[in-house]
């Protein structure tokens, strides 16, 4: 299957700071790609969904001035997670798909916020 | 939007017995459902799929039903391994050419040797 390569795999970061994660496809075009949330011993709780060239469709109750996104070329989609918190932290997933494909995931950030 | 419910939470079977897991979904429109297996702080891995004009797909062990009148779909796992214990998601997708899915909550399956 397609490869869909996520970094970094875990991250530290200060209260207050802000982290990004990078979302690759590295063997397609991705015209579409989504962010997750997953807390432990939980499912992937959908964040947004980013098509290449305009912005991003966020979720209810998903803050998009807080979980920015950009996915400036059909292969990278990033998410910055700004002025991050304890409750931030969490594994994040991106995925991305290719028209009329099922997607595919990245490995995960784990993200703990000190 | 689309609901899935997914059962069992957990499932404990003896390496060689069979695991069936079901997800019921909300959304008549949904026309693709994909399972996925995670490992333990890994990324989900499509496992198998199977699309709304098929009532069945089996590939090796593992074989996927798709009952579109009661909107309920389940997978099957004959002769389980211990490699098999894992947590297996079911999703559904309303196709709106990116197929963006909504997750089951997840069954954590566990194959005794």
């Amino acid at each position: 299957g397609a490869v869909v390569s996520q970094h970094p795999s875990w991250v530290i970061c200060k209260s207050g700071t802000s982290v990004k994660i990078e979302c690759r496809s590295l063997d397609f075009q991705a015209t579409t790609m989504f962010w997750y949330r997953q807390f432990p011993k939980q499912s992937l709780m959908l964040m947004a969904t980013s098509n290449e060239g305009s912005k991003a469709t966020y979720e209810q109750g998903v803050e998009k001035d807080k979980f920015l996104i950009n996915h400036a070329s059909l292969t990278l989609s990033t998410l910055t997670v700004t002025s991050a918190h304890p409750e931030d932290s969490s594994f994040y997933i991106c995925s991305a798909s290719q028209q009329n494909t099922e997607a595919f995931f990245g490995q995960g950030t784990r993200l703990t916020v000190v | 939007g689309e609901n899935v419910e997914q059962h069992p939470s957990t499932l404990s079977v003896q390496e060689g017995d069979s695991a069936v897991i079901k997800c019921t979904y909300s959304d008549s429109a949904s026309n693709y459902f994909p399972w996925y297996k995670q490992e333990l702080g890994k990324r989900p891995q499509l496992i198998i799929d199977i699309r709304s004009n098929v009532g069945e797909k089996k590939d090796q062990r593992i074989a996927v039903t798709l009952n579109k009148t009661a909107k309920h779909f389940s997978l099957h796992i004959t002769e389980t391994q211990p490699e098999d214990s894992a947590v297996y998601f079911c999703a559904a997708s309303m196709g709106r050419g990116s197929y963006i899915p909504t997750f089951g909550r997840g069954t954590s399956l566990i194959v005794h040797p």
